[in-house]
C-alpha cells in the first residue's frame, strides 16, 4: 500500500510559467516532508522540505505548501526553467525514523523553452 | 564539502554471488540510510545507521546487510544475488541535528545480476 503518492507521471510546462507538483500521503504519523529531484544516471538532489508544524516553506524559485487536513503537499517552481526538467520525489517521514524516508514514485516534469 | 561518495559505481555479478557495497557520508554526517531503486517499486527503505548501529530497517530479506565504522562509512552486503536484486543501490546521509534532517544522496551504484 503507497503512502506517498504521485499521482502525475509526467507533467510538460512552458519555460517561463509556473510547474506545480502535487503528493499526496495517507499516513498520519508523517511529520517532516521533503522534495528531490533527479537526473538519469545521479543519485536524488535534495531541494527544500517542509515540517508539520508549517504549511509554507519557500526557497528562492521553489515554494513547498502543506494542507495537513488534505494530507496534501504541493511543490512550486517559478519561473520554471529548461534546467528544471528531471524527475521530481515527494518524500515523507516520522519523528523518530527521520532516516527512513518514504518515497513517492516520482513525477516527470519536462520543462519547454 | 565533498558529497556523498559510493563506490563501486557499476557492478555485474551472477545470480548467488555475494557482493558488497561502500559508501562514505559527507564530513561529520553520523546518519547513513540505504535505498534500493527499481523501475517498479521505486526509491525503498533498505536500513539507516547511526553511530555504527542500525537504527531502522525497512521490509526486505535478511541476505540484505550492512554495517557502520566508527568513521560513518558504511557497507551493505548482498547474499544469494538474485535477478531481482538487479537495482540502483543509493546511500544517503544526514546531519542530525534537531529538525536538520535532510538526506544527501551518493550517485549510487547500478548492480546488475545475471
Amino acid at each position: 500500500d503507497q503512502q506517498v503518492k504521485q499521482n502525475s507521471p509526467s507533467l510538460s510546462v512552458q519555460e517561463g510559467r509556473i510547474s506545480i507538483l502535487n503528493c499526496d500521503y495517507t499516513n498520519s504519523m508523517f511529520d517532516y516532508f521533503l522534495w528531490y529531484k533527479k537526473y538519469p544516471a545521479e543519485g536524488p538532489t535534495f531541494l527544500i522540505s517542509i515540517s508539520s508544524i508549517k504549511d509554507k516553506n519557500e526557497d528562492g524559485r521553489f515554494t513547498v505548501f502543506l494542507n495537513k487536513s488534505a494530507k496534501h503537499l504541493s511543490l512550486h517552481i517559478v519561473p520554471s526553467q529548461p534546467g528544471d526538467s528531471a524527475v521530481y520525489f515527494c518524500a515523507a517521514s516520522v519523528s523518530g525514523s527521520q532516516g527512513n524516508l518514504i518515497f513517492g514514485k516520482g513525477t516527470k516534469l519536462s520543462v519547454k523553452p | 564539502k565533498a558529497g556523498v561518495t559510493q563506490t563501486p559505481r557499476y557492478l555485474i555479478k551472477t545470480r548467488g554471488q555475494q557482493v558488497t557495497l561502500s559508501c562514505s557520508p559527507i564530513s561529520g554526517h553520523r546518519s547513513v540510510s540505504w535505498y534500493q531503486q527499481t523501475p517498479g517499486q521505486g526509491l525503498q527503505f533498505l536500513f539507516e545507521y547511526f553511530s555504527e548501529t542500525q537504527r531502522n530497517k525497512g521490509n526486505f530479506p535478511g541476505r540484505f546487510s550492512g554495517r557502520q565504522f566508527s568513521n560513518s562509512r558504511s557497507e551493505m552486503n548482498v547474499s544469494t544475488l538474485e535477478l531481482g536484486d538487479s537495482a540502483l543501490y543509493l546511500c544517503a546521509s544526514s546531519l542530525v541535528v534537531a529538525a536538520d534532517y535532510e538526506q544527501y544522496f551518493g550517485p549510487g551504484t547500478r548492480l546488475t545480476v545475471t
